[in-house]
């Protein structure tokens, strides 16, 4: 079945540098949904994509929509403190409705 | 209402108890999910729903969970007898599917179930 990858499992970064990530699999996705959750919090979205190509930017994050719709990254510039979370992908296909599945998660510590 | 609402926040059962969590997605919404989050793990789906129908219930991991939804709206999960293995973070997410733009998803803070 679908199946979400996402590396690196974990970073570790100095305050300052940019970072990123991606999401891949062997299937093809109609939708990316990148989240970031808190430590005792829900995940909040951070940037969706609709469409093969699709770069989005929402103030230091960018993601973009993979053109073979079976990969996306999402790439935060100048990171601080506070970027500290885990950075979930998820993809949206179609079955008998548009289920969306979710990837393990790439966990990010800054370094102040 | 202006996000998802779970409740109870946290919750401490004895092992053998029931326990029920409740899921208010936003207004609107006519789909919700019901996730689970073990401690430093991802997002583990459990049940969708659209309306008061559930047409994938496939994540349910045995016959002692079980979900309704009533009006389109509020959904409760159950967890009957509980189990230590039970202990989690059960997320609850809503979205309004459109077609033509995607299915984004919205989820709350999570319900924050501990069995001793």
């Amino acid at each position: 079945g679908q199946q979400l990858n996402q590396s690196p499992q974990s970073m570790f970064i100095q305050e300052g540098e940019d970072v990123s990530m991606n999401c891949t699999s062997s299937s093809i996705f109609n939708t990316w949904l990148w989240y970031k959750q808190e430590p005792g919090e829900g995940p909040v979205l951070l940037i969706a994509l609709y469409k093969a190509g699709e770069l989005t930017s929402n103030g230091r994050l960018t993601a973009q929509f993979g053109i073979t719709r079976k990969d996306s990254f999402l790439n935060i510039s100048a990171s601080i403190p506070s970027d500290v979370g885990i950075y979930f992908c998820a993809g949206q296909f179609k079955t008998s409705y548009d289920k969306v599945i979710f990837g393990p998660g790439t966990s990010l510590s800054v370094i102040p | 209402g202006a996000g998802v609402s779970q409740s109870p926040s946290n919750k401490v059962t004895e092992k053998g108890k029931d326990v029920e969590l409740r899921c208010d997605p936003i207004s609107g919404h006519t789909a919700l999910y019901w996730y689970r989050q073990s401690l430093g793990q991802g997002l583990e789906f459990l049940i969708y729903f659209q309306g008061n129908s559930a047409p994938d219930k496939s994540g349910l991991p045995s016959d002692r969970f079980s979900a309704e939804r009533t009006g389109g709206s509020v959904s409760t999960l159950t967890i009957q007898r509980t189990q230590q293995e039970d202990s989690a973070v059960y997320l609850c997410a809503s979205s309004r599917p459109d077609r033509g733009a995607g299915n984004t998803i919205y989820f709350g803070e999570g319900s924050w179930l501990t069995v001793v």
